[in-house]
Order: C-alpha cells, then structure tokens, then sequence
C-alpha cells in the first residue's frame, strides 16, 4: 500500500531536549516535505526536499533542521524544543516530475508538545 | 502576497443536505488547485485537483469546479452523510511542488 508513515504519533517533551521525528515514503517520490499545522492557520511549510542531499527552507524553518540520505527516509530534527513548536505536524511526498497535477501524499501527523 | 482565503469558517448541515464550500486565492504562478479532507486529528487526503485548463472535477458525491478568470473555488457536496465531517481545506499548487493552504471550512453534519 502507498503510504507515508512518521513516528511517533504523539509526543510529549521537555523544553531544550533533542527530538527528532521520522518520516518515510514508499512510493519512490523525489519530493518530500515538513508542514506544521497551528490553529486558524494553514498548513505551512517548514522544509522541503526535491531529491537525495537536496533541502531547502520553506516558509518557518527556524528551530528545525532536515536531512536526505536516503530517498523514502526524511527525518524533521528539533535541536532544541520550545513551546512554540508545539504542534501537529506533517510529513507529505509527491513525485517531482514537473506536472501540473502531481498528487501530494500526507502522513498521518506527530502532535508534539513541548512543556 | 500569496493567499487562500476559504469561507465559510464553519458550517453545521443535516444529513443528506447539499453544501458549498467556497475558496479565492491570489497565487502567482499558478499551478492547479486541490482541494483536500482533513478528519481530526489526522493527514489530509486528496479529493480533486484541477489545473487552468479544468473548470470542474467530480470525485464521487464531491464536486469542485474552477474559475481561473476570477480566481474562484467551489466545493460542491451533494447529499451529505455523518461521514463528511471534517475540515475542507482549498490548497493551490505554485511553483515547483510548493502548496499554499487555506485555513479550511469546518464542516459537521447531524443527523
């Protein structure tokens, strides 16, 4: 089955304690991303990445970090939490192939919260 | 700036009634427009996607058609069921993957 899959679903941590959230595709998509959701606002985008070793910052990347080693593996890293990264956030990935309706797929979402 | 803008915020149906979402935006370049169901606490998951050249896309009891002139949205659903109740959330697709989301109607449908 086509699937994205992040772990952990829900998380709870301490402020300044390392995390790092996982997120993995099996559909061989080049592009993957982070987003994060806050209530009465959108979905925005915190990093992107349109291949293996190719990321970049999306809209509120600040506090996060991400890498591409592999293909389907596209881990979101929090150095140093804060509460103001508490929040649900999604892994998606879709096929970068120029297209003008190329389909994005969502993971199921990490509530994290930091206390 | 580039925006969506969907309204209403919320809105309360009974079962088996009809219902409009509604979406602008000001996205440049532009893409193509998704719409996507978002049940609580869970990933969005794709409904329709229309380019610029596609007015209208049906995806079973869902509709959304596309007004690229005036830069317009709809989501159309007929007959609604208990199972609809979610957040519908209007994204335009831009540049290179990048997608721009609305904050989405929240829709709850009672018996």
């Amino acid at each position: 089955e086509a699937q994205v899959t992040q772990n952990p679903r829900y998380l709870i941590t301490v402020t300044g304690k390392k995390l790092t959230v996982t997120c993995s595709q099996n559909m061989n998509h080049e592009y993957m991303s982070w987003y994060r959701q806050d209530p009465g606002l959108g979905l925005r985008q915190i990093y992107y990445s349109m291949n293996v070793e190719v990321t970049d910052k999306g809209d509120v990347p600040e506090g996060y970090k991400v890498s591409r080693k592999e293909k389907r593996n596209f881990p979101l890293i929090l150095e140093s939490p804060s509460p103001n990264q508490t929040s649900l956030y999604f892994c998606a990935s879709s096929p970068f192939t120029g297209a003008l309706n190329t389909e994005a797929f969502f993971g199921q979402g990490t509530r994290l919260t930091v206390v | 700036k580039n925006q969506v803008e969907q309204s209403p915020q919320s809105l309360i149906i009974l079962e088996g009634k009809n219902c409009t979402l509604q979406c602008n935006y000001t996205v440049s370049p532009f893409s193509n427009l998704r719409w996507y169901k978002q049940d609580t606490g869970r990933g969005p998951v794709s409904l329709t996607i229309m380019t610029f050249s596609e007015n209208t896309k049906s995806n079973g009891r869902y509709t959304a058609t596309l007004d690229a002139d005036t830069k317009q949205s709809s989501l159309h659903i007929t007959a609604s069921q208990l199972s609809d109740s979610a957040s519908y959330i209007c994204v335009v697709g831009g540049a290179t993957n990048k997608l721009i989301f609305g904050t989405g109607t929240l829709l709850a449908v009672q018996p």
